[in-house]
């Protein structure tokens, strides 16, 4: 996975509770993305940070918050988590040549 | 703005059987255009890529050429095998801008590949 890690794999959430999903990247790139993946909808731009220091909403940001805590983590955050949020997510990092490469992904439930 | 259409499958095939999955695109530019892969449990995994017209992205024996004329981008492999059973995404790129590259992906078709 290109050297992108993240934490936790799998994480089960009773609606109204917090979490924070954890990225972190030994590339040195830049630009750091988090997606969602749902059933026959492909993968969905939550937020993304171009650089250290900057985030920017994606496709689907409400009720997520970031952080580019430094160039190699890129936090996401559930402040009160709803059933809606269930998802896998992704994080992902650019390559040279415009593709990004991806973590292994958190499989979260929110019951 | 852009869009990524991709047969919703699922794609059921014998092994050794010819698997083609179509991908058609709009987009304002002149986009960079990806498959991948993700095998179950596991991440999303660049498969191939082709960046300008004409182009023909080939890993492990599948291959797509970027077709600006009918902006597609379909994957094709002559001969399956049951490794290759999985899920498989189209996207595209409009290449780095100010605030980063955004990937647009299509919905994801499933291949079954029975022995």
């Amino acid at each position: 996975n290109a050297g992108v890690t993240q934490t936790p794999k799998f994480q089960v959430l009773k609606t109204g509770q917090s979490m924070t999903l954890q990225c972190a990247q030994d590339m040195n790139h830049n630009s750091m993305y988090w997606y969602r993946q749902d059933p026959g909808m492909g993968l969905r731009l939550i937020y993304y940070s171009a650089s250290e220091g900057t985030t920017d909403k994606g496709e689907v940001p409400n009720g997520y918050n970031v952080s580019r805590l430094n160039k190699r983590e890129f936090s996401l955050r559930l402040e009160s988590a709803a059933p809606s949020q269930t998802s896998v997510y992704f994080c992902a990092i650019d390559g040279v040549s415009y593709e990004q490469y991806f973590g292994p992904g958190t499989r979260l439930t929110v019951t | 703005g852009d869009s990524v259409t991709q047969m919703e499958g699922p794609v059921t095939l014998s092994e050794e059987a010819f698997l083609t999955i179509n991908c058609t695109y709009t987009a304002t530019g002149y986009p960079s255009l990806f498959w991948y892969v993700q095998y179950p449990g596991e991440g999303l995994q660049l498969l191939l890529k082709a960046t300008k017209a004409d182009d023909k992205g080939s890993n492990k024996g599948f291959e797509a050429t970027y077709r600006k004329e009918t902006t597609s981008f379909h994957l094709e492999k002559g001969s399956v095998q049951v490794s290759d059973s999985a899920v498989y995404f189209c996207a595209l790129s409009e290449g780095m801008m100010a605030a980063g590259n955004k990937l647009t992906f299509g919905g994801g078709t499933r291949v079954l590949v029975k022995p």
